[in-house]
């Protein structure tokens, strides 16, 4: 079975400073990896997913991620935020070739971007 | 393009009644995903309808239930409310197993 650790849950950054939100994922097996954002009282959008190939995968508004298989890890980058990337991010993770009601979650990390 | 819609957006419930919430998937998506994320404890998986069945359940009570309509749209039923089921409830809907859109939530107050 898979898990995914998300190791900060508050991450406080200045405007404009680059901001790394970091997920560790545990699996026996290869998997799929997304990034999740949910600003307050929504949903969650999807930021960008590694199925395969290239490790470094660019998303929507800026973020990037790469996948690290030896390290297990998939952390989410972003070289200079704005006041609007204010918001909780989620990481997930899957086995390969499976329905996607075998997503899992990890915790979340709030990220508070301080003018 | 319409999103994922759910309705109502806010539901305030007295513990022991049943609440009924609502999804409508993105057109020509078949499946429907249901998540309750209550405070402190992350996403957790509920339910996945497809093509009008349920495929799949999380861990949770038999009172949570739901259903999947003809066209789509689906239908989450909480009976016998308790005090912790207080939670944002997402619903997704998907065409694929890499992908799935989610709803703005419904958030169920019981009281």
């Amino acid at each position: 079975a898979q898990s995914v650790t998300q190791l900060d849950s508050q991450v406080p950054v200045f405007e404009e400073a680059p901001v790394e939100l970091r997920c560790n994922y545990s699996s026996s097996v290869s998997v799929y990896l997304f990034w999740y954002v949910q600003y307050p009282n929504q949903g969650l959008q999807l930021l960008l997913k590694y199925l395969s190939g290239s490790t470094l995968v660019k998303g929507i508004n800026g973020f990037e991620a790469e996948f690290n298989k030896s390290q297990t890890s998939f952390h989410l980058r972003k070289p200079s935020v704005h006041i609007s990337d204010t918001a909780e991010y989620f990481c997930a993770v899957t086995e390969l070739k499976t329905s996607y009601d075998k997503v899992i979650f990890g915790p979340g990390t709030s990220l508070s971007v301080i003018p | 393009e319409a999103g994922v819609t759910q309705s109502p957006t806010h539901l305030i419930k007295t513990r022991g009644q049943q609440a009924t919430l609502r999804c409508s998937p993105i057109s020509g998506h078949t499946s429907v995903y249901w998540y309750q994320q209550a405070l402190g404890l992350g996403l957790q998986f509920l339910l996945w309808y497809d093509e009008g069945e349920e495929r799949n359940r999380g861990n949770f009570p038999p009172r949570f239930s739901g259903r999947q309509f003809p066209n789509y749209s689906s239908e989450l039923n909480v009976n016998a409310l308790e005090l912790e089921d207080s939670a944002l409830y997402l619903c997704a809907s998907s065409r694929t197993e890499v992908e799935a859109f989610f709803g703005q939530g419904t958030r169920l107050t019981v009281v």
